[in-house]
């Protein structure tokens, strides 16, 4: 059975600081690999996916995260936060062949002006 | 284009009442998935629809949760008695899969629905 780990609960920034957010996964099989923003008061909204190829995967405000099989690690990036990123981050896994998605726990980012 | 529409947006109700909550997907998607946050759990999948058909029910926490989808454009979920262990935001969902292997598109959440049971 899959499974998510997000290392960090909670992750204060400053503004203009890079940031990661790390994510670990656990499957028997190949998987896909997601995550999602949820911003106050609202759903989830997709931010980046890797799905084949290129293990470096860029996503939307700047953000990216770098595949590493090896490691069986998902871990998202920003050189420079703002803001508007304070939220909270899920790290999602599906499995192939399979449509159900494993989310993990979800990472507070506070990011301090 | 609509996303996946959820309602009531919030709902505060008396432990024992019933509770039932409203999701229409994205027009066109296959799947449709109901979800529980809470902040010691996390998001939870608590039941997922194919084609209007359950395919996955294990994550309804028990028999007094029950989630139906009479058509493709429509889904509930219910609570019959509601207690107040049950407050959460709960998120529906919604994806259309590509063939074969290939993962389903990106999956679109609703806005959820606040529930409070007091």
């Amino acid at each position: 059975a899959q499974s998510v780990t997000q290392l960090d609960s909670q992750v204060p920034v400053f503004e203009e600081a890079p940031v990661e957010l790390r994510c670990n996964y656990s499957s028997s099989v190949s998987v896909y690999l997601f995550w999602y923003v949820q911003y106050p008061n609202q759903g989830l909204q997709l931010l980046l996916k890797y799905l084949s190829g290129s293990t470096l995967v860029k996503g939307i405000n700047g953000f990216e995260a770098e595949f590493n099989k090896s490691q069986t690690s998902f871990h998202l990036r920003k050189p420079s936060v703002h803001i508007s990123d304070t939220a909270e981050y899920f790290c999602a896994v599906l499995e192939w062949g399979y449509q159900k998605v494993t989310f993990g726990i979800g990472t507070k980012l506070q990011v301090i002006p | 284009d609509a996303g996946v529409i959820q309602s009531p947006r919030h709902e505060v109700t008396e432990m024992g009442q019933e509770v039932t909550l409203r999701c229409k997907p994205i027009s066109g998607h296959d799947y449709l998935f109901w979800y529980r946050q809470t902040m010691m759990r996390g998001l939870e999948l608590l039941i997922y629809f194919n084609n209007n058909v359950p395919i996955d029910d294990s994550g309804m926490p028990e028999d007094r949760f029950s989630a139906k989808m009479p058509n493709a454009s429509f889904s509930t979920l219910k609570i019959q008695p509601s207690e107040p262990r049950d407050s959460a935001v709960y998120f529906c969902a919604s994806s259309l899969r590509q063939g074969g292997l290939r993962p389903g598109n990106t999956i679109y959440f609703g806005e959820g629905s606040w529930l409070t049971v007091v």
